[in-house]
């Protein structure tokens, strides 16, 4: 079974604080996405990434950045969190050339 | 307006009803369809996907795509409590130059009670 993992199921940090979102995957995809999921408003894709050191902007990437260095492992970071950025991050991944996505479990991030 | 609207409920249903989730779309290049099933406190997982306009089964799962209305359904028969949970729609243009990206409903948060 496909296996995406992340480091936190819930997390809670201040205004102002530099945040580490981490996400690995175990089935050598090539593709992973960062969303953040909001009561009405679904999933919104922040960022992706369909290689190594490769990544791209979805549809809200303002206030966040990512980094790939490694294939399993795609981290989504928030410079300075604010208040705005509370929410449930997920991460996902897929194999190329597909539209399947797996999910990990997500993290619920406060900032206070 | 949104790519892709979807109805966000919630939806109470008894145990044993028919339940009917639907989703429209604006966007014409969409060509991949599918649903997602979240629960509580969980990621979302892949239940059904669909290509082409027209009816898929699985189990007690149908999901409908009608292209020409820009319009997709997914019918769950004899709903059952562990059947409650977020369904989300997602589409995609093409998954080989996509790199599959997805374009997500808002969800629809479905209870069936005993």
């Amino acid at each position: 079974d496909v296996k995406v993992t992340q480091s936190s199921r819930y997390l809670v940090k201040r205004t102002g604080e530099k945040v580490f979102l981490e996400c690995v995957q175990d089935m050598d995809h090539e593709n992973m996405f960062w969303y953040r999921q909001d009561p009405g408003l679904g999933l919104r894709l922040i960022y992706f990434s369909y290689d190594v050191k490769m990544k791209e902007k979805g549809d809200i990437p303002e206030g966040y950045s990512v980094s790939r260095e490694k294939k399993e492992r795609f981290s989504l970071i928030l410079e300075s969190a604010s208040t705005n950025q509370t929410s449930m991050y997920l991460c996902a991944s897929s194999p190329p050339q597909t539209d399947t996505q797996y999910f990990g479990p997500g993290t619920r991030l406060t900032v206070l | 307006q949104k790519e892709v609207e979807q109805d966000p409920g919630p939806l109470s249903v008894p145990e044993g009803a028919i339940v009917s989730l639907n989703c429209t779309y604006s966007n014409s290049a969409f060509q991949y369809f599918m649903w997602y099933r979240q629960y509580s406190r969980k990621g979302p997982e892949l239940l059904m996907y669909t290509y082409s306009s027209g009816n898929k089964e699985d189990g007690r799962f149908t999901a409908q795509v009608d292209k020409s209305s820009k319009y997709i359904s997914l019918f769950i028969r004899d709903s059952q409590p562990s059947d409650s949970a977020t369904y989300l729609c997602a589409m995609s243009r093409a998954g080989g130059t996509s790199y599959g990206k997805l374009t997500f409903g808002q969800g629809t948060i479905l209870t069936v009670h005993p």
